[in-house]
């Protein structure tokens, strides 16, 4: 089956505690996405890779970092984890060329 | 980018078609109309898109009005499965059909069906 498939699903931690969320996708597809999900701000994408080793800032990477050294996976890594980025993320991804993007189930994550 | 305004909430009853429209009054000509939407507890799922002509798949159809200045999404006949939050985007594309992917997301329509 055809899926973006994102861990944990669900994780509280503690401010400064470094964290990291697994993303994969098993379609081959070259680009690949974060965004975060916040009350009355709607999604807002974070970063975006579009191919292998290429990555680049959305329109909020701050306190975000992530990588891109194999095709089906895209880690969002959180070095020191503060409160305000306490969200739902999500993590997508979608073929060179094609018009739909597929996402994946999404993790909520909780910084106290 | 050119925004797009739907209504908060819309309610449908169970097997009614459902029309759920959206403005976007400074589109470009190089916008394309995409409509996803997100069930309960789910990421955001995509549903159809459309440059100029009317489009239809398995899971709705999307009417674009002449000018392009508004569209409606179409649900033929509602499910309770079809509850979500429906979102109207634009998203450019160079002429080689090449897109950089973001999708700005407004807050969307959130249908209710009822029984």
């Amino acid at each position: 089956e055809a899926q973006v498939t994102q861990n944990p699903r669900y994780l509280i931690t503690v401010t400064g505690k470094k964290l990291t969320v697994t993303c994969s996708q098993n379609m081959n597809h070259e680009y690949m996405s974060w965004y975060r999900q916040d009350p009355g701000l709607g999604l807002r994408q974070i970063y975006y890779s579009m191919n292998v080793e290429v990555t680049d800032k959305g329109d909020v990477p701050e306190g975000y970092k992530v990588s891109r050294k194999e095709k089906r996976n895209f880690p969002l890594i959180l070095e020191s984890p503060s409160p305000n980025q306490t969200s739902l993320y999500f993590c997508a991804s979608r073929r060179t060329g094609s018009y739909e993007q597929y996402f994946g189930p999404g993790t909520r994550l909780t910084v106290t | 980018d050119a925004k797009t305004t739907q209504p908060n909430s819309m309610e449908s009853n169970e097997e009614e078609p459902v029309h759920l429209p959206c403005n976007h009054s400074t589109i470009s000509g190089t916008d394309y109309i995409h409509w996803y939407r997100q069930l309960p507890s789910q990421g955001p799922e995509y549903v159809i898109h459309g440059l100029t002509s009317n489009v239809n798949n398995r899971m709705a159809s999307l009417a674009i009005a002449e000018d392009r200045k508004s569209s409606t999404l179409i649900l033929h006949r509602a499910t309770l499965r079809d509850a979500a939050v429906y979102y109207c985007i634009l998203r450019v594309y160079n002429a080689g059909g090449t897109s950089y992917g973001k999708l700005t997301f407004g807050q969307g329509t959130i249908l209710t069906v009822h029984p």
